[in-house]
C-alpha cells in the first residue's frame, strides 16, 4: 500500500525568505504522480504544483519548486519569497496510477510572518 | 468556468440518520473521487467514479456509497450516522480516469456535524 509521510507538523518562515516543507513516500508502483496541494482556512484545496515520477527534472511553478529524489523517495517543497497569503496548511499526496485515488500526508501548517 | 461545486456547505445530523452530499464536477470533467476529511488530519479516501462506473473504493463501510449520473454530478450517502463521521467531505473532478496525469480539481467541501 502506498503511504506518504510529513515529519513537519508546523513550520513558520518571515515574509520574503524561503522555506522547504519535507515529504516522504512508499510505492512499489512503477506509474505514480506526485502532488503538493495548499489548504488555506477557507478550506479549498488548491494544487501548488506536480511531478511526474518518470521525469527526472524538477517542476517548478513560479515561487514554488520541488525536489525530487526518487531513489531516497523523497519529494519536498521549497517556497521561495514567501508572502504572507502563503499561510496555509499543505498537503503532500501520491496518486496511485491504477486507481487513481490520492493517497495525502498528515499535512504541515504553515505560517508566513510579517 | 465553474469550479467543482458541492451542497449543502454545512450540515448538522444527529445519530443514526441519513445524509445525502452532492458534488458537480468541472464541466468535461468525467471523473469524481469523493475524501474524507478529519479535523487536523489528511483527506482519506473514499470513492472514486468514473464514467458512472466505480473505479476505486477506500476503507470504509459499508455504511458509505455513492454513485455518479449521466451528467457526470455525483452523490455521496452515508447511512446510520455515527459520531465519527463527522468531518469535512470533499468532492474532486478531473478529466479523465487513473491513467493520466490530470490533477483532481477540489471543491470547497461539506462540513458534516454529527450531534
Amino acid at each position: 500500500a502506498q503511504t506518504v509521510t510529513q515529519s513537519q507538523p508546523e513550520m513558520s518562515v518571515q515574509e520574503a525568505e524561503t522555506v522547504t516543507l519535507s515529504c516522504t513516500y512508499d510505492t512499489s508502483e512503477n506509474n505514480y504522480y506526485l502532488f503538493w496541494y495548499k489548504q488555506p482556512p477557507s478550506r479549498q484545496m488548491i494544487l501548488v504544483i506536480r511531478q511526474e515520477a518518470y521525469k527526472q527534472q524538477n517542476a517548478t511553478e513560479n515561487r514554488f519548486s520541488v525536489n525530487f529524489q526518487k531513489a531516497a523517495k523523497s519529494f519536498s517543497l521549497k517556497i521561495s519569497d514567501s508572502q504572507l497569503g502563503d499561510t496555509a496548511m499543505y498537503f503532500c499526496a501520491s496518486r496511485d496510477g491504477n486507481t487513481g485515488k490520492l493517497i495525502f500526508g498528515q499535512g504541515t501548517t504553515l505560517q508566513v510572518k510579517p | 468556468d465553474a469550479g467543482v461545486t458541492q451542497s449543502p456547505t454545512h450540515l448538522i445530523k444527529t445519530r443514526g440518520q441519513h445524509v445525502t452530499l452532492r458534488c458537480s464536477p468541472i464541466s468535461g470533467h468525467k471523473s469524481v473521487s469523493w475524501y474524507q476529511q478529519v479535523l487536523g488530519q489528511g483527506p482519506q479516501f473514499i470513492f472514486q467514479y468514473y464514467e458512472k462506473e466505480e473505479r476505486g473504493r477506500g476503507n470504509f463501510p459499508d455504511r458509505f456509497s455513492a454513485r455518479q449520473f449521466p451528467n457526470y454530478s455525483s452523490e455521496l450517502n452515508v447511512n446510520a450516522l455515527l459520531l465519527g463521521d463527522s468531518a469535512l467531505y470533499l468532492c474532486a473532478s478531473s478529466l479523465t480516469g487513473a491513467l493520466s496525469n490530470q490533477p483532481q480539481h477540489f471543491g470547497d467541501g461539506t462540513r458534516l456535524s454529527i450531534l
